[in-house]
């Protein structure tokens, strides 16, 4: 398996532009997980799904983030407007939590930089 | 929400074990103990998870004290790959919420 795949792994970005963020689970894991890692506020839960529902959005900074998951193969996360305190690494991992391990498998993140 | 606490930081000698230890006094009697690391600029990576045995496996070993107020991640023999940031997790099994706190940074040094 070619483990989570994440797009863009690198974006800039300008004040005001709309910003996608793209994730492929892993094939069979049922949860899918967003994270924002700063260096001031480490790695921070956003939204998690389970089976494509959102199950617990108050990680969300603001309304200008939205997650969404129209399968279980992928899932975005938007920020529109952006703004440069929205610089950060975005993860997104999947899993299954309740079976076996529990681990979730992370993506290499996408690294957004908002000028 | 602070479930565990965790030195900022440590060192350990290549070769030698390195022990993280991690505080966990209100876990509850459904958590497990989580432990996962982050290479510099990678995803974290799972390492290890126990509920109230030791459990060992090819990365490192887990040791949780009898009332399982604490535990402590044990890496046999480090080596210069294993500079990362450990993070130790309370979570319930049937929880999908998985959050991570500041972390354990280890510096492995030649």
């Amino acid at each position: 398996d070619a483990g989570v795949i994440q797009s863009p792994r690198h974006e800039v970005t300008e004040m005001g532009q709309e910003v996608t963020l793209r994730c492929k689970p892993i094939s069979g894991h049922n949860s899918l997980f967003w994270y924002r890692q700063t260096m001031m506020r480490g790695l921070e839960l956003l939204i998690y799904f389970n089976n494509n529902v959102p199950i617990d959005d108050s990680g969300m900074p603001e309304d200008r983030f939205s997650a969404k998951m129209p399968n279980a193969s992928f899932s975005t996360l938007k920020i529109q407007p952006s703004e440069p305190r929205d610089s950060a690494v975005y993860f997104c991992a999947s899993g299954t939590p309740t079976q076996n391990t529990g681990e979730l498998f992370f993506g290499e993140g996408s690294r957004l930089t908002v000028l | 929400d602070a479930k565990t606490t965790q030195p900022t930081s440590m060192d350990c000698a290549e070769g030698r074990a390195a022990n993280l230890p991690c505080n966990h006094s209100t876990i509850s009697g459904n958590e497990y103990v989580y432990w996962y690391r982050q290479i510099h600029s990678q995803g974290p990576q799972y390492i290890i998870h126990g509920l109230k045995n030791n459990e060992t496996n090819e990365m490192a070993s887990l040791i949780i004290t009898e009332d399982r107020k604490s535990s402590t991640l044990i890496l046999p023999h480090a080596t210069l790959r294993d500079t990362a940031v450990y993070y130790c997790i309370v979570r319930a099994h049937n929880n999908n919420d998985m959050r991570f706190g500041a972390g354990t940074r280890l510096t492995v040094k030649p």
